[in-house]
């Protein structure tokens, strides 16, 4: 089972509004990852987390901020969002962080953001 | 120059047909390869591995040639349900020691019957 999964599917919220992103994980990976896609576009990756800290955050705005509540949770707290923050977020998860074994990459379905 | 460069397309197809693609990259570090596949507004899924001694998983033949820094993706006996855009992913390493996943923009792929 290689499932990852992520709430809410769809979210729309205004500029001033603060929301929460989850993605979980029940395979027992040891890091966790958080993407943006925008259409027509690679994911790009935004952060890193191994063994519940963060390993890497690739300049990403403090308007994301991310939290790693526990080895199966993965939050993205976002916050005074613009417009061109508009994007599909994908988590993803390898049993090992980058590098260090079995780091095959799963993603979740992903949360479609649409900031107004 | 891009790290991992693909052909858009899109590569329309009939059912039956074989269809190939290319990618190239940059880094000659790179220690991972391997093809996803992402259906429209989905997530990417990982289709397969590429090992250097190539490899095949049914219709599907990955090769990976490391002096020329080329992977190809070989699908045979096309479907409709082939259709989807697949994604080149390169994993090397930065300055930093970290392992980074680096995806090509994807090649779309259009199978009619």
């Amino acid at each position: 089972d290689t499932e990852v999964t992520q709430t809410p599917k769809h979210l729309v919220m205004g500029m001033t509004n603060k929301k929460s992103l989850k993605c979980e994980q029940h395979m027992g990976h040891r890091a966790m990852y958080w993407y943006k896609q925008k259409a027509k576009k690679p994911p790009e990756l935004m952060f890193v987390y191994s063994y519940e800290k963060l390993s890497i955050n690739e300049s990403v705005p403090s308007r994301f901020s991310p939290e790693c509540p526990n080895s199966s949770l993965l939050n993205l707290h976002l916050h005074a969002l613009q417009p061109e923050d508009s994007a599909l977020y994908l988590c993803a998860s390898s049993q090992d962080p980058p590098g260090r074994g079995t780091d095959t990459q799963y993603f979740g379905p992903g949360t479609r953001l649409t900031v107004l | 120059r891009k790290e991992v460069e693909q052909d858009p397309g899109p590569f329309n197809v009939p059912e039956g047909a074989t269809v190939a693609f290319n990618c190239t990259y940059s880094n000659s570090a790179s220690q991972s390869f391997f093809w996803y596949r992402q259906d429209c507004r989905k997530e990417p899924k990982l289709l397969m591995s590429v090992y250097s001694s190539g490899n095949e998983d049914g219709r599907f033949t990955a090769q990976l040639n490391r002096a020329s820094q080329y992977i190809s993706l070989l699908i045979r006996d096309s479907k409709l349900s082939d259709s989807a855009t697949y994604l080149c992913v390169v994993k090397g390493e930065e300055n930093t020691g970290f392992q980074k996943l680096v995806f090509g923009t994807g090649t779309r792929l259009l199978v009619s019957p």
